[in-house]
């Protein structure tokens, strides 16, 4: 079974703060994606990495993925409330099924 | 382009009763997959269609079952509800497998 840990799981900063979240596992995922999802709504793509060490770009959101393809990173700048969200990772395996971190729900306070 | 839809947003049922959620996946779309969402164990992978056959599922019982129609839309069903199975039930389609276009989601509450 394939598993994906997401860390921190809770995150509370103040507007203008970095922050990284990390999501690792032991399988190798063929692609990794971001999501965020707000109260009430259904999670929204933000990126999807594909390639091994591959740096991804989204305004103030970096996006890494690691050379072994196990693991990755999202590292937001200047953190907005607006940024406010649950944040999950999600691998792609084999035979059409993603597997999804439990996320971590971040609170950017103004 | 219309995004995923989902009905009904929110179900209130008994504990026995069943339950039928529906969903319309974006136009083009041909995978439509679902998913489980709780506060304690997260988003868990109930099963996927392509072209009306089923190419995956998780690890749920068979309580839980879907199917997917001609014109990609689809439904899933949950027999015999228990209390444990309240929780966010989300659709999403997708072109290509690995970047999924989720809808807002059904709320079922068994009591």
């Amino acid at each position: 079974t394939q598993l994906l840990e997401q860390s921190p799981q809770f995150l509370s900063i103040q507007e203008g703060e970095n922050l990284t979240v990390y999501c690792n596992s032991s399988s190798v995922f063929s692609s990794l994606q971001w999501y965020r999802q707000e109260p009430g709504e259904g999670p929204v793509l933000l990126v999807t990495v594909v390639t091994g060490g591959e740096v991804k770009k989204l305004k103030r959101l970096t996006f890494q993925f690691g050379d072994a393809r196990k693991d990755s990173s999202l590292h937001i700048t200047a953190a907005q409330p607006g940024d406010t969200g649950l944040y999950l990772c999600a691998g792609e395996g084999s035979n059409y099924k993603l597997t999804f971190g439990k996320g971590t729900l971040l609170t950017v306070n103004p | 382009k219309a995004g995923v839809t989902q009905t009904p947003r929110y179900l209130i049922k008994t504990r026995g009763q069943q339950v039928t959620l529906s969903c319309s996946p974006i136009s083009g779309h041909r995978s439509v997959s679902w998913y489980q969402q709780t506060p304690g164990q997260g988003l868990q992978f109930l099963f996927e269609y392509f072209s009306e056959t089923q190419r995956n599922k998780g690890n749920f019982p068979g309580r839980f079952s879907g199917r997917q129609f001609s014109n990609s839309r689809s439904e899933m069903n949950v027999s015999t509800l228990e209390l444990g199975d309240s929780a966010l039930y989300l659709c999403a389609s997708s072109y290509s497998f690995n970047e999924q276009f989720f809808g807002p989601g059904t709320r079922l509450t068994v009591l």
